[in-house]
């Protein structure tokens, strides 16, 4: 079983409306979780993170996470062209060390 | 702002060459990582260090070694390059600080490829 899952996409969105990307994992003692964004051809870049139940909201982003259902959410709202990119969900492990990534949901805004 | 550097953004070797890929990072982290990413497969740990001198197999350690004389600098090193080293390597790193709610933060990545 992976650790980190995520639905590979592609997603496609039209420009203004609302992304929402997925992700489950399986410790369940897990405590730290991140989106990263990653362009082609770019590295990974963190844009949220989340360590309690519920939202957090930055900009047009909200992270949303469920510990006792195993899931974590990233909505994009007002979504822009600019905001094309694969998403990697990433939770780190109880020993604090190791980091669990999903292998990534590709999203595209249309104009 | 953290700041992990690769040495080279773009690399090509020959088949059975000792290729060395280079990370230095900025903010005193005690933790560095060496990835590597490949289409369909996500990121994938390569070798991991927590302090100088230490280093743990990552996920698929098999044909890398690593090398941490300093705590700013991690080496990823290919004994002899193969074809299916053909990849984009990430260095990143962390800190304990907050043991539960490190960063991950990456280089800009180094693509190698293995001819």
């Amino acid at each position: 079983q992976k650790e980190v899952e995520q639905n590979s996409g592609p997603l496609s969105v039209p420009e203004g409306a609302i992304a929402s990307l997925n992700c489950t994992y399986s410790d369940r003692g897990s405590q730290s979780f991140f989106w990263y964004r990653q362009y082609s051809g770019k590295s990974p870049e963190l844009i949220m993170f989340i360590y309690s139940n519920g939202d957090k909201e930055d900009g047009r982003f909200t992270a949303q996470l469920n510990k006792a259902s195993q899931y974590v959410s990233l909505l994009i709202r007002d979504s822009q062209p600019s905001n094309s990119a694969t998403y990697l969900c990433a939770v780190n492990g109880v020993s604090g060390n190791q980091f669990y990534f999903g292998t990534g949901t590709s999203l595209t805004v249309i104009p | 702002d953290v700041k992990v550097t690769q040495s080279s953004r773009y690399l090509v070797k020959r088949t059975g060459e000792k290729v060395f890929l280079e990370c230095v990072q900025d903010m005193d982290h005690e933790n560095m990582f060496w990835y590597r990413q490949d289409p369909g497969l996500g990121l994938r740990l390569i070798y991991f260090s927590y302090d100088v001198k230490m280093k743990e197999k990552g996920d698929i350690p098999e044909g890398y070694s690593v090398s941490r004389e300093k705590k700013e600098r991690f080496s990823l090193i290919l004994e002899s390059a193969s074809t299916n080293q053909t990849s984009m390597y990430l260095c990143a790193s962390s800190s304990l600080q907050g043991r539960i709610r490190e960063k991950l933060f990456f280089g800009s990545g180094t693509q190698l490829s293995v001819l």
